[in-house]
């Protein structure tokens, strides 16, 4: 069975850091691109980042650009994303994606549960 | 960026009925259209990609349609299982989602 479990959530002050992990498991992730996709409470979706199954390509939306950083380790099947200068509208539900299609980021499916990041002083 | 519209932002039908949302983009993504439905403290889920594709997995009663800037989605006859949030997103640039629609039963 496909599975994504975040985990790095929790309460942090403006202009901290912070980096989410994503496990893999249940297929061979090496061989996927992943994403980061987030939700403000009680909001919709936003895109945030984007990396390709090598790592060699790195997208980021631009309300995140400069400040995250998208990583993964194939040889653990994890993926992270390090959040510094964090914001107040940084507040959100922090979920992976897999990506389903090839060369950028297409379709998201599945996801992992998510965790949720809270930026207040 | 590509903006996302959705109409209507909520709707509440009876079950049987015929639901329809439609999703309009700001420019032509040609069918790089997507439909999630996400469902109350739960993480979205990938119901049709490239506008009319169906997932695996997803029963027949949904569908999708659209090219270029118009899209509509569509669930053939609402089950109370179906009471969730459905989102468009376009991957012709990088990605964005629609508004959301909020499906409920009358």
């Amino acid at each position: 069975e496909v599975q994504l479990v975040e985990s790095g959530g929790g309460l942090v002050q403006p202009g901290g850091s912070l980096r989410l992990s994503c496990a893999a498991s249940g297929f061979t992730f090496s061989s996927y691109e992943m994403n980061w996709v987030r939700q403000a409470p009680g909001k919709g979706l936003e895109w945030v980042s984007y990396i390709s199954s090598s790592g060699s390509t790195i997208y980021y939306a631009d309300s995140v650009k400069g400040r995250f950083t998208i990583s993964r380790d194939n040889a653990k099947n994890s993926l992270y994303l390090q959040m510094n200068s964090l914001r107040a509208e940084d507040t959100a539900v922090y979920y992976c994606a897999r990506d389903g299609g090839v060369g950028a980021a297409n379709w998201f499916d599945p996801w992992g549960q998510g965790t949720l990041v809270t930026v207040s002083s | 960026d590509i903006q996302m519209t959705q109409s209507p932002s909520s709707l509440s039908a009876s079950v049987g009925d015929r639901v329809t949302i439609t999703c309009q983009a700001s420019q032509d993504i040609s069918n790089y259209l997507n439909w999630y439905q996400q469902k109350p403290g739960k993480a979205p889920k990938l119901l049709i990609y490239d506008a009319s594709n169906l997932e695996t997995g997803v029963p027949s009663r949904f569908s999708g349609s659209g090219s270029g800037t118009d899209f509509t989605f569509t669930i053939s006859s609402l089950q109370p299982e179906d009471i969730a949030t459905y989102y468009c997103q376009q991957y012709d640039n990088l990605p964005t989602f629609g508004p959301g629609t909020k499906v409920d039963i009358k």
